[in-house]
């Protein structure tokens, strides 16, 4: 139990186009998405945490206008990342948890790698 | 969230316990210690998680100390396939896992 889908696991794009992210719990309805960001041989950075029908509350530091989130139903969060750069370059991977103050453990999925060309 | 401190690297040979330490003094009651791995180029994945007492599954055994300042996560027979950097999280009421650097693991045959 407890998968969660990420769709696509890799996509090239041109600079200056935006790329959409899907993040799916395929077993159990997620109140809670995170969305984090992996640069190589780097840890994972917390981007944004977003709740189901509510806006996303973003780090500091994450510019909430270029990185677009939506979790418009329980089981469906997207990342769209708006005019990529270069710099975007990056593998983004999300989670899910069944309530935010949950002891329960978020689930991550298999990440999208992300190169901009 | 309290921050841990976990060694950068270990090494463990095929087959042998593997007993990853984590530090985190700054815990406060209500927080639970979870351990994560990441494989090469693939989203964490959750091993276990525990308040205060001493956890156990499939995977691996979760030992807390009695003041919670530090933890050990054992895998009991360590494999090629666990080489991993691994995580240990201190995560509180707010729901969010804020990652370290964690300890990259090495099981040589």
């Amino acid at each position: 139990g407890a998968v969660v889908s990420q769709h696509p696991s890799w996509v090239i794009c041109k600079s200056g186009t935006s790329v959409k992210i899907e993040c799916r719990s395929l077993d159990f309805q997620a109140t809670t998405m995170f969305w984090y960001r992996q640069f190589p041989k780097q840890s994972l950075m917390l981007m944004a945490t977003s709740n189901e029908g509510s806006k996303a509350t973003y780090e500091q530091g994450v510019e909430k206008d270029k990185f677009l989130i939506n979790h418009a139903s329980l089981t469906l969060s997207t990342l769209t990342v708006t005019s990529a750069h270069p710099e975007d370059s990056s593998f983004y991977i999300c989670s899910a948890i069944t309530g935010a103050g949950s002891t329960s453990p978020l689930h991550f999925g298999n990440g999208t790698r992300l190169t901009v060309t | 969230d309290a921050k841990t401190t976990q060694p950068t690297s270990m090494d463990c040979a095929e087959g042998r316990a593997a007993n990853l330490p984590c530090n985190h003094s700054t815990i406060s009651g209500n927080e639970y210690v979870y351990w994560y791995r990441q494989i090469h180029s693939q989203g964490p994945q959750y091993i276990i998680h525990g308040l205060k007492n001493n956890e156990t599954n499939e995977m691996a055994s979760l030992i807390i100390t009695e003041d919670r300042k530090s933890s050990t996560l054992i895998l009991p027979h360590a494999t090629l396939r666990d080489t991993a950097v691994y995580y240990c999280i201190v995560k509180g009421y707010t729901g969010k896992l804020i990652f370290g650097q964690g300890t990259t693991l090495q099981v040589k045959p």
